[in-house]
């Protein structure tokens, strides 16, 4: 299994509400990463967790809570979002660190609009 | 991480070889060039990875110029789910778990 699944595919949500996005992986990968993509735009590092602890942020708003409940799992929370976060969300993992040549693995993302 | 210029686009017919450029003149002796891509809809996928040698695998190949300036990726017979963007990415073995993305070569094959 190569899979990294997310969920939802599809999220509408309004600035006052709060809701969750969804990742998972069973390669026993021991990192896994939060990008942003914006339309048209490459994809941007928010966070990091390597085995299960916030390694990376990258000076991403509070209003973005990720947590890694184990290492198969990462979720990132969202409360108080504005219209200009609406993007691409995408859930990546790798082995984790130490493997000189980490590939990472993608899934196809949760398509967020804030309204 | 040194930066990587690559084309906005490129167009190739299907069935045909495309080759793809990445300029990264600052690179430094310990930093590899990665290649992902990006099929509409999808997140990203690795396809290879190199630090001097030509690198081949199942999906392409490499080719680094001796002085490592510039890189040129492969894909021998162009398909149109090949249609994608590619991006270049060099980073230093010892920048972890960061990758950072350029903003990459749209390719488009044609029937």
């Amino acid at each position: 299994d190569t899979e990294v699944t997310q969920t939802p595919k599809h999220l509408v949500m309004g600035m006052t509400n709060k809701k969750s996005l969804k990742c998972e992986q069973h390669m026993g990968h021991r990192a896994m990463y939060w990008y942003k993509q914006k339309a048209k735009k490459p994809p941007e590092l928010m966070f990091v967790y390597s085995y299960e602890k916030l390694s990376i942020n990258e000076s991403v708003p509070s209003r973005f809570s990720p947590e890694c409940p184990n290492s198969s799992l990462l979720n990132l929370h969202l409360h108080a979002l504005q219209p200009e976060d609406s993007a691409l969300y995408l859930c990546a993992s790798s082995q984790g660190p130490g493997r000189e040549h980490e590939k990472l693995f993608f899934g196809s993302g949760t398509q967020l609009s804030v309204l | 991480d040194a930066k990587t210029t690559q084309p906005p686009s490129m167009d190739c017919a299907e069935g045909r070889a495309a080759n793809l450029p990445c300029n990264h003149s600052t690179i430094s002796g310990n930093e590899y060039v990665y290649w992902y891509r990006q099929i509409h809809s999808q997140g990203p996928q690795y396809i290879i990875h190199g630090l001097k040698n030509n690198e081949t695998n199942e999906m392409a190949s490499l080719i680094i110029t001796e002085d490592r300036k510039s890189s040129t990726l492969i894909l021998p017979h162009a398909t149109l789910r090949d249609t994608a963007v590619y991006y270049c990415i060099v980073k230093k073995v010892t920048s972890g778990s960061r990758l950072t993305f350029g903003e990459g070569t749209q390719l488009t094959v044609n029937p």
